[in-house]
């Protein structure tokens, strides 16, 4: 079945340095692929999404590309602040069963200042 | 507000005890999605509702796990006779419709069970 493998955490960085979360997936045919973000004590919500192959999808100053050659959707964003501080999820819908979300573990981001 | 919300946010249970744990999802939101989130692990699709219909079920873990959304709107998650292997967070998402790359789902803060 469609899954998705993300980096391990928690990962902790200084203000203002380069995040780079990896995800790679394993899907049949042409899956979409979204980064969830939590912040402490909120809800998941949507940080970005890509519905095909080389597309880019962007928010906040985080960018991922989908990359179907690699099937990976790496989450970056060049310069974190405090607040960036959360658990993102890499997560992924098949082109079947396209309203269910597939989640990976999770990565722990920390921010210091 | 007008987001997805759930109750209780924490309930504890004994083995063997039955809980019902409750989804009012944003107005006019068609789809509606239960999940479970076991700690240190990405939350993980239990069924799918459109409207009062549930379209899918399969990733309900067992037939002690049922959920409805009798009139399309509030819905339900219960589960019966806990188990410890059933604590976990629920968490119940809402969308206009149900193709997720076109929809996003809203996702309420979860409600956390604790099967003692």
């Amino acid at each position: 079945g469609d899954s998705v493998t993300q980096m391990e955490g928690p990962v902790t960085l200084s203000e203002e340095a380069f995040l780079t979360i990896n995800c790679t997936y394993t899907a049949t045919g042409y899956p979409s692929l979204f980064w969830y973000v939590q912040y402490p004590g909120e809800g998941l919500q949507l940080l970005l999404k890509a519905t095909k192959a080389d597309d880019k999808g962007s928010n906040k100053g985080f960018e991922a590309t989908y990359r179907k050659e690699t099937t990976s959707f790496h989450l970056e964003k060049g310069s974190v602040q405090v607040s960036d501080s959360a658990v993102y999820f890499c997560a992924l819908s098949g082109a079947l069963d396209d309203y269910k979300l597939s989640f990976g573990a999770g990565t722990t981001v920390t921010v210091r200042a | 507000g007008a987001g997805v919300s759930q109750s209780p946010r924490y309930k504890v249970a004994k083995r063997g005890q039955d809980v019902a744990l409750r989804c009012d999802p944003i107005s006019g939101h068609v789809s509606l999605f239960w999940y479970q989130q076991a700690l240190g692990q990405g939350p993980e699709f239990l069924t799918y509702f459109q409207n009062e219909a549930q379209l899918d079920k399969s990733g309900l873990p067992s037939d002690r796990f049922f959920a409805e959304r009798p009139e399309g709107s509030v819905s339900t998650l219960k589960i019966q006779r806990t188990q410890q292997e059933d604590s976990a967070v629920y968490l119940c998402a809402s969308s206009l419709a149900g193709p997720a790359a076109k929809n996003i789902q809203y996702f309420g803060a979860g409600t956390r069970l604790s099967v003692l």
